[in-house]
C-alpha cells in the first residue's frame, strides 16, 4: 500500500536558523509529490510540487524541496526561517494508478519558530 | 487570487441528524474533492467528483455520505445520519485538471461537531 511518512511530529527551531522537514514515501507506481502548509484555523495552501524534471523544486515563501528517487524522499528545506513560518506542514503524494487524483497525506510536522 | 470557499465554518449537530456541508470551488475548475481531518490525525481523502459523477471514493465514504453539484457553482457533502465519529474538519478542494499536474486548491474547512 502506498504511504507517506513524516517522522518528525514537531520541529522546534530558532528564528533565522535553517530547517529541514523530512518526508519519505512508499509506492510501487509513479507519483507526484507535494508540500502543503496549514496555518492555524486555515485550509491547506500549496507550497510546492514535483511532477518531473529537475529534482530541486522551489516554492513560495523561500521553501524548496528535493526529490530523491533512490531514497524515496522529498524533504522540505528553508535556509532561514521566520516567526511567521510557524505552522503545520504536510507532505502528500498522488499516484499514477489513481489518475493522480487522490492526495495521500503524511501525518504532518508542526514547525515551531521561536525568537 | 481565486479561492475555494466553504460554509459554514463551524457546524454543530445532534447525532443521527443530517448535515450538509457546502463548498464553492474555483469557478473554472472541473474536478472536486472532499477530505476530512479528525483532530490530531492526518488529512484523509473521501471522494473525488468529475463530470457530475464520483470518480473515486475511499472506504470511509460509505452509504451515509453523498455528494452533489446542485448548480453551476456549489459542491455539497451530505451526511445522512451523523455519528459521533464523524466529528472532524472537512475540507473541500478543486483543481483545473485531473492529471495531478494542476494541484488541488483547498478551502478553509468546516469544523463539524457531533453531540
Amino acid at each position: 500500500a502506498q504511504s507517506v511518512t513524516q517522522l518528525d511530529s514537531q520541529v522546534p527551531v530558532f528564528e533565522e536558523a535553517p530547517v529541514e522537514l523530512r518526508c519519505n514515501y512508499s509506492s510501487s507506481v509513479s507519483v507526484y509529490l507535494f508540500w502543503y502548509v496549514q496555518y492555524p484555523n486555515q485550509g491547506l495552501q500549496l507550497l510546492l510540487k514535483y511532477l518531473s524534471g529537475s529534482t530541486l523544486v522551489k516554492g513560495i515563501n523561500g521553501f524548496e524541496a528535493e526529490f530523491n528517487k533512490s531514497q524515496t524522499s522529498f524533504h522540505l528545506r528553508k535556509p532561514s526561517v521566520h516567526i511567521s513560518d510557524t505552522a503545520e506542514y504536510f507532505c502528500a503524494v498522488t499516484l499514477w494508478n489513481t489518475g493522480f487524483q487522490k492526495l495521500v497525506f503524511g501525518t504532518g510536522t508542526r514547525l515551531l519558530v521561536s525568537p | 487570487e481565486p479561492e475555494v470557499t466553504q460554509t459554514p465554518s463551524h457546524q454543530v449537530t445532534q447525532m443521527g441528524q443530517e448535515v450538509i456541508l457546502r463548498c464553492v470551488p474555483i469557478s473554472n475548475h472541473l474536478y472536486f474533492y472532499w477530505y476530512r481531518q479528525i483532530l490530531g490525525q492526518k488529512v484523509e481523502f473521501l471522494v473525488s467528483f468529475y463530470n457530475n459523477e464520483i470518480s473515486e471514493k475511499s472506504e470511509i465514504f460509505d452509504d451515509q455520505f453523498s455528494v452533489e453539484r446542485p448548480d453551476g457553482s456549489n459542491f455539497t457533502l451530505k451526511i445522512r445520519s451523523t455519528k459521533l465519529e464523524d466529528s472532524a474538519m472537512y475540507f473541500c478542494a478543486s483543481s483545473g485538471g485531473g492529471g495531478g499536474d494542476q494541484p488541488q486548491h483547498f478551502g478553509d474547512g468546516t469544523r463539524l461537531s457531533i453531540l
